[in-house]
């Protein structure tokens, strides 16, 4: 069974700290996903790392992967208070016609 | 703005009911995704189509159903409503069918009371 796994599912942090989100799937890929919703929101696209090694950065989030461990990271530096939101990982996977989607990271930032 | 369109924002309807709802993809897009948000449930693939096909189904209820117009819109009808089927719906479309990049629409909340 395909499995995406994030790790924490819930983080509560304060402002100015540094912190990483991790995402593992559980099949072969190279096509990996960031997404951000806010409460109530749609999802909105944040990064799409295609290659093993892609890394991008925004801001203060910075997403690589790395398809041998399978495995990505989503990097908050210095977090402020409007990065709080849901964050969404999802893999695409030749096999299937979908995204496979982890559960979600519920990230709060403290003032 | 993603591109996507969905309509209505908010439905309110009562258990037993029918509903349609209704999307429209980005400008060039072929492929539709509906999903369902709920908070127990997290999001939930449901269906996809493209170009008019359906190429993949997810957790999509017996109750539920799907199609993908000429143009390229898709409607969601969900009947028997129940009071579990409470949810952000979620339309999303990529250009090609596969795992790429999906824009999602603004959602659509029901509430079934």
């Amino acid at each position: 069974e395909l499995k995406v796994e994030q790790n924490p599912l819930f983080l509560s942090m304060q402002e100015g700290k540094n912190y990483t989100i991790y995402c593992n799937y559980s099949t072969t890929s190279d096509r990996l996903y960031w997404y951000r919703q806010d409460p109530g929101k749609s999802l909105e696209s944040l990064f799409v790392l295609l290659s093993n090694g892609a890394v991008k950065q925004e801001g203060r989030l910075m997403a690589s992967l790395d398809t041998k461990a399978r495995l990505s990271t989503l990097h908050i530096t210095a977090a402020v208070h409007d990065l709080s939101a849901t964050y969404f990982c999802a893999v695409g996977v030749d096999s299937n016609y979908q995204l496979i989607w982890g559960a979600g990271t519920k990230l709060i930032i403290k003032p | 703005d993603s591109g996507v369109t969905q309509t209505p924002k908010h439905l309110i309807t009562a258990t037993g009911q029918r509903v349609t709802l209704r999307c429209s993809p980005r400008s060039g897009d072929l492929s539709v995704y509906w999903y369902q948000q709920s908070l127990d449930q997290g999001l939930q693939f449901l269906i996809q189509y493209y170009n008019g096909e359906e190429r993949a189904k997810g957790n999509i209820l017996e109750r539920f159903s799907a199609q993908q117009f000429p143009d390229l819109h898709s409607e969601l009808n969900l009947s028997s409503l129940e009071l579990g089927d409470s949810a952000l719906y979620f339309c999303a479309s990529s250009p090609q069918v596969g795992g790429y990049e999906q824009y999602f629409g603004p959602g659509t909340r029901l509430t079934v009371t």
